[in-house]
This record gives structure tokens, C-alpha cells and sequence, in this order.
């Protein structure tokens, strides 16, 4: 079975360029997410989504920060303008169920993109 | 306010060494969920197994184990005859109620290196 997928897997560009984060979940599952990891914070979420619709953006850094859900197959997360601190790795997940559901689902990885902005 | 906290920032043991891992967690919900990962050096997280605050039992999967404490706030991870593969950054997570669940809190990672 596909996991979640997610590209680029590495992005470089210089402060000031739009980037886009790209994740496609695992089919059938209602709930994304997307972390960013950095050595100074660990992993943090920055929002989640359930069936297409934002429920938590708490996380989210600021204005320059945009995520997207157009569909249950895909998302994306859009820093525009970019800087340097926002350099880190960004992880996408997805999850079946909500986790206090009787089942035990765990939320899904992608492998992640690691984002270096110059 | 819900944390995680994972004191060991690095472990290095010998291969065939048991170690463990530490995790300790506050939370006012009566009703939350504790979770391990694995992120291997390629970076991808990888789940390990996930807890609810209702069921105090340990866990035995092959090597790893787990041992959840209510009283103590900790969820313990141990891998017994470590091996090579197992070296790797590994994060407990909470989930809580007033998070709504979804919202894991990630500890910072205990770096584990095994060496042969």
C-alpha cells in the first residue's frame, strides 16, 4: 500500500521565493496534517485537516504561511515570502480515524521535505 | 498545559545492551493518548505503538516493550539486545482531549546510537 507521499523531498531556494509543499495521503483516510521539525523546536503542527476542511491552524507561524486542501487525495502547504528561518524539515501525516476512536490508528508519515532557504 | 518531556537527549550503548527510554508527561485530561515513534537516520517517522490513559497494561512487541505508569506520568520505553538498526531518534507524543486528540505534542527525541 502507498504511504503518504510528499515532494519535493528536498527544496532549496533563496529568501524571498514562494515554495510549495506538495503531500498526498493514504487513500481513505479523512484526517491531514502537516508538521515542521526543527532542531531548536522539535516537531511542532502547524494545522490539521478533516475531510478536506481546517480544523486546527494554531500552529501555523504567521501570515506568510498558507495550507491547502482542494481534495481528499491532496494538500499543500505554501510559505510565500520565504526567509531563512524557515529552514527545516516539513512532514505531512494522515490518519483513518481520529485517535480517540476505539480502532487504533496512528497517524501516517511521509518521509518529509527538507526545505533550506538561502 | 500538556508536555512531553524526554530527559535523555542521547544514549550510546554497545550492541546486545538493553536501554531505556524515558518519557514523561503532564496532562490535567483524565482521557489522553501516548504514542512512540521512530525517525531512522533516512528521516521519515515511523509509529511504534500508541496508549490510551484507560489501559495501564505493559506491552511486548519482540524486542521492544513498553511500560506506562499512570502514577508516575511515564511511559518507558525499553529495547532489549539492541541492535544496530535500532539506532535512531525516538519521540513520545500526547494526545489529549482539550487538544482534541489530533494535536499530538511531540517530546524533543532521545538520539540513540547502537554500536556493533
Amino acid at each position: 500500500d502507498a504511504g503518504v507521499i510528499q515532494s519535493p523531498r528536498h527544496e532549496v531556494t533563496e529568501m524571498g521565493q514562494e515554495v510549495t509543499l506538495r503531500c498526498k495521503p493514504i487513500s481513505g483516510h479523512d484526517y491531514l496534517f502537516w508538521y515542521r521539525q526543527t532542531m531548536m523546536r522539535g516537531l511542532e503542527l502547524l494545522i490539521y485537516f478533516n475531510n478536506n476542511v481546517p480544523i486546527d491552524d494554531s500552529g501555523m507561524p504567521e501570515d506568510r504561511f498558507s495550507a491547502k486542501m482542494p481534495n481528499a487525495s491532496f494538500s499543500t502547504l505554501k510559505i510565500q515570502p520565504s526567509e531563512p528561518r524557515d529552514s527545516a524539515v516539513y512532514f505531512c501525516a494522515s490518519s483513518l480515524e481520529p485517535a480517540y476512536s476505539g480502532s487504533n490508528q496512528p497517524q501516517h508519515f511521509g518521509d518529509g521535505t527538507r526545505l533550506s532557504i538561502l | 498545559a500538556q508536555k512531553v518531556t524526554q530527559a535523555q537527549t542521547e544514549i550510546s550503548v554497545v550492541e546486545k545492551e538493553d536501554v531505556t527510554l524515558d518519557c514523561v508527561y503532564e496532562t490535567r485530561d483524565t482521557t489522553y493518548y501516548l504514542f512512540w515513534y521512530k525517525q531512522p537516520p533516512s528521516g521519515e517517522l515511523v509509529f511504534l505503538i500508541r496508549r490510551n490513559s484507560f489501559d495501564e497494561q505493559n506491552e511486548i512487541s519482540g524486542r521492544y516493550s513498553w511500560n506506562f505508569q499512570k502514577s508516575t506520568s511515564s511511559f518507558n520505553f525499553t529495547i532489549t539486545a539492541s541492535q544496530v538498526v535500532d539506532s535512531a531518534v525516538y519521540f513520545c507524543a500526547l494526545g489529549t482531549l482539550s487538544g482534541g486528540y489530533n494535536k499530538l505534542i511531540f517530546g524533543a527525541g532521545t538520539r540513540l546510537a547502537v554500536h556493533p
